[in-house]
């Protein structure tokens, strides 16, 4: 089985500040790891994902993310918040045997202040 | 390049109503192909997949049923709509390979779904 827990369902920073998203994996195989955003009535768009290479992983936008084994987690970062950034962001596992099928979490609302 | 589309982008329906929405997808071959819901304010559940035309599996009880007619053509319907119905319908598809986990899914821009 296979799960995902986002340990914090709203973050507010300021425009120009850190964001850090935490996200917590559980898995009884090697996961795949992904994070996505999804502005207001829009889908899903892929920031970035992490498949066993290298532990960090850059995606779009500025925003890495680390994968730790020994932590179990797969935590979101971007050096400096712009506004642009303020939408929710999911965190995804997804392995091998579960037929390829991902596991969501529940999502984490990033708020920028200006 | 693969692009994926939803329609309609919004609607409205009475409970006991008749839904039909369908997915297409462009650019590709065989895909995976996947329904999820979004309830407000809530993470996305996984509805129904489909690894081929005529392959479908559920994976949650419900008055929902899914459909592939064709290879890059994915519907989902109800005879009756409830209000528990309502929510943001996404569609999705990635690659069928041997390393499927690591395989990408990409979503479409979604359904607004308001069941009244």
């Amino acid at each position: 089985a296979q799960s995902v827990t986002q340990l914090d369902s709203h973050v507010s920073v300021s425009e120009g500040t850190p964001v850090l998203l935490r996200c917590n994996y559980s898995s009884s195989y090697s996961p795949s790891l992904f994070w996505y955003v999804q502005h207001p009535n829009k889908g899903l768009q892929l920031l970035l994902k992490y498949t066993s290479a290298a532990t960090l992983v850059k995606g779009i936008n500025g925003f890495e993310a680390e994968f730790k084994k020994s932590e179990t987690s797969f935590h979101l970062t971007k050096p400096s918040a712009h506004m642009s950034d303020a939408a929710e962001y999911f965190c995804v596992v997804r392995v091998l045997t579960n037929a390829g099928k991902s596991t969501f979490g529940d999502g984490t609302t990033l708020t920028v202040k200006p | 390049s693969q692009t994926i589309h939803q329609w309609p982008a919004t609607l409205v329906q009475p409970v006991g109503s008749p839904l039909s929405l369908e997915c297409t997808v462009e650019g590709t071959s065989n895909p995976n192909l996947y329904w999820y819901r979004q309830a407000a304010g809530r993470g996305l559940q996984l509805l129904f997949y489909s690894v081929g035309i005529g392959q479908i599996s559920s994976e949650v009880p419900q008055n929902l049923s899914a459909s592939r007619p064709q290879d890059r053509q994915f519907i989902l319907s109800s005879k009756k709509l409830l209000l528990s119905d309502s929510g943001f319908y996404l569609c999705a598809w990635s690659r069928v390979s041997v390393q499927s986990s690591t395989d990408t899914q990409y979503f479409g821009p979604g359904t607004r779904l308001t069941v009244l």
